[in-house]
């Protein structure tokens, strides 16, 4: 199994600024997961980020607003820019661990923009 | 593409009883797995039970089964002996077997409320 830590785990922003959120695995892991869950909503794949490699983003998310690092096997950030009211969601990142095919997940970050 | 769909919005249990949440999907892929996910309101998403595409056993963990129909395209979570603390928002999820992405494609989610 894997421990993920997300921080933060919530935050309060204003219209137009960025906001940074953290996932830190426990092992090793090549592949990492960002998703959205809008309020009452399922969750929706943001992006997929592989260390040493550029994200691969998944319809109707680009790079430009929500840049992704991952700058070792262990950790990947998201960044939600020039936000909006419409981005405020919960957004959760994931790893594959072991070699079961199991993606485990960090707690989440509900963020709500002003 | 990968679709999975969830037809119950909520469900409802008594403490001790048992309830099936249903779920089916739809995949071209001919190797793949199957989950459900438990996300109660802290928020943090827990697996309960995997299933792989290729086993025609169903998969069990302790008071959780599966009832897997693969020609049906058919993946329901039954819940035995319900405990309280087993109120929260189920999903169902599916993703490819060791695809490039392996994402994991979500329903929509069953809220189930367990009654005391």
């Amino acid at each position: 199994s894997a421990v993920i830590s997300q921080k933060p785990s919530r935050d309060i922003c204003q219209r137009g600024t960025s906001l940074t959120i953290q996932c830190q695995v426990d092992s090793q892991v090549t592949m990492m997961f960002w998703y959205r869950q809008q309020p009452g909503q399922s969750l929706t794949l943001i992006a997929t980020a592989n260390q040493g490699s550029e994200a691969t983003y998944e319809s109707g998310f680009v790079i430009d607003k929500f840049p992704i690092s991952r700058p070792n096997l262990t950790f990947s950030t998201l960044t939600v820019s020039n936000m909006s009211p419409e981005d405020s969601s919960i957004y959760l990142c994931s790893a594959f661990a072991g070699l079961k095919n199991i993606q485990y997940f960090g707690a989440g970050t509900r963020l709500s923009v002003l | 593409a990968q679709t999975v769909t969830q037809s119950q919005p909520e469900m409802s249990v008594q403490e001790a009883e048992t309830v099936t949440l249903s779920c089916t999907y739809d995949t071209s892929e001919s190797d793949y797995y199957l989950f459900w996910y438990k996300q109660p309101p802290s928020r943090q998403m827990i697996l309960v039970i995997r299933q792989e595409a290729y086993k025609q056993q169903n998969a069990t963990e302790n008071r959780f089964s599966v009832n897997f129909q693969k020609a049906a395209k058919s993946f329901s979570l039954k819940i035995s002996d319900s405990q309280l603390g087993d109120a929260a928002m189920y999903f169902c999820a599916s993703s490819n077997y060791g695809g490039a992405t392996n994402k994991l494609i979500f329903g929509t989610g069953t809220l189930l409320a367990v009654q005391p």
